[in-house]
């Protein structure tokens, strides 16, 4: 089974800092990832997407992706208290239509003023 | 403008009954899901209708039945409802080739 990991957390940092949010994937052949924010009763939305071995900045965020290690993970310099929120990886499995994602369980994020 | 919207937002029901979630995008997008979350906040993706083609169903009860009239509108049935069925249930909707899902609001099913 396609599995997707994350440290469910909670994960605290102080208003400044950087956060760091990891997940692994199994399936080697995966395409694509993706991180969401969620906040508490809301609906998910996306934040980053990234394809290449690498780096991927945008604005205070960056995804980082290391194939090689199936392992992903986000960044956020200067962290703000509306950053707190569950931050969840999704996958897209070798094989499946572009459209198919796997998510892990998240990670809960509180940033401390 | 709302892009995906789902009705009821709420929905509180006694185990046993037979209910529908209704979702709507007006996006243009040619795919849309049903995804369940659970109350460890698990996101698992139920079913995804591709032009009114059912492409992915995973391991869910035949309980559970979508209905999509047409690629704006992706309907989700359930009979006989469980306790383990309580959950929020997200519709999403996307491009087949596009790298972002847009999810509506989520409706809290409570079966009681």
């Amino acid at each position: 089974q396609k599995e997707v990991e994350q440290n469910s957390g909670p994960l605290s940092v102080p208003e400044g800092a950087i956060a760091s949010l990891n997940c692994t994937y199994s399936d080697r052949g995966s395409q694509s990832f993706f991180w969401y924010r969620q906040y508490s009763g809301k609906s998910p939305e996306l934040i980053m997407f990234i394809y290449s071995n690498g780096d991927k900045e945008d604005g205070r965020f960056t995804a980082q992706l290391n194939k090689a290690s199936q392992y992903v993970s986000l960044l956020i310099r200067d962290s703000q208290p509306s950053d707190s929120a569950t931050y969840l990886c999704a996958v897209n499995p070798q094989g499946a239509g572009s459209y198919q994602l796997t998510f892990g369980k998240g990670t809960k994020l509180s940033v401390i003023p | 403008d709302t892009a995906v919207s789902q009705t009821p937002k709420y929905l509180v029901t006694q185990m046993g009954n037979d209910k529908s979630i209704k979702c709507e995008q007006n996006l243009g997008h040619d795919t849309m899901y049903w995804y369940k979350q659970d109350s460890k906040k698990f996101l698992k993706i139920m079913f995804s209708y591709n032009n009114k083609e059912l492409i992915i169903n995973e391991t869910v009860p035949n309980r559970f039945s979508p209905k999509s009239p047409d690629k704006a509108h992706l309907n989700l049935h359930i009979n006989s409802l469980e306790l383990g069925d309580s959950a929020v249930y997200f519709c999403a909707s996307s491009w087949t080739s596009g790298n972002e899902q847009f999810f509506g609001p989520g409706t809290r099913l409570t079966v009681l």
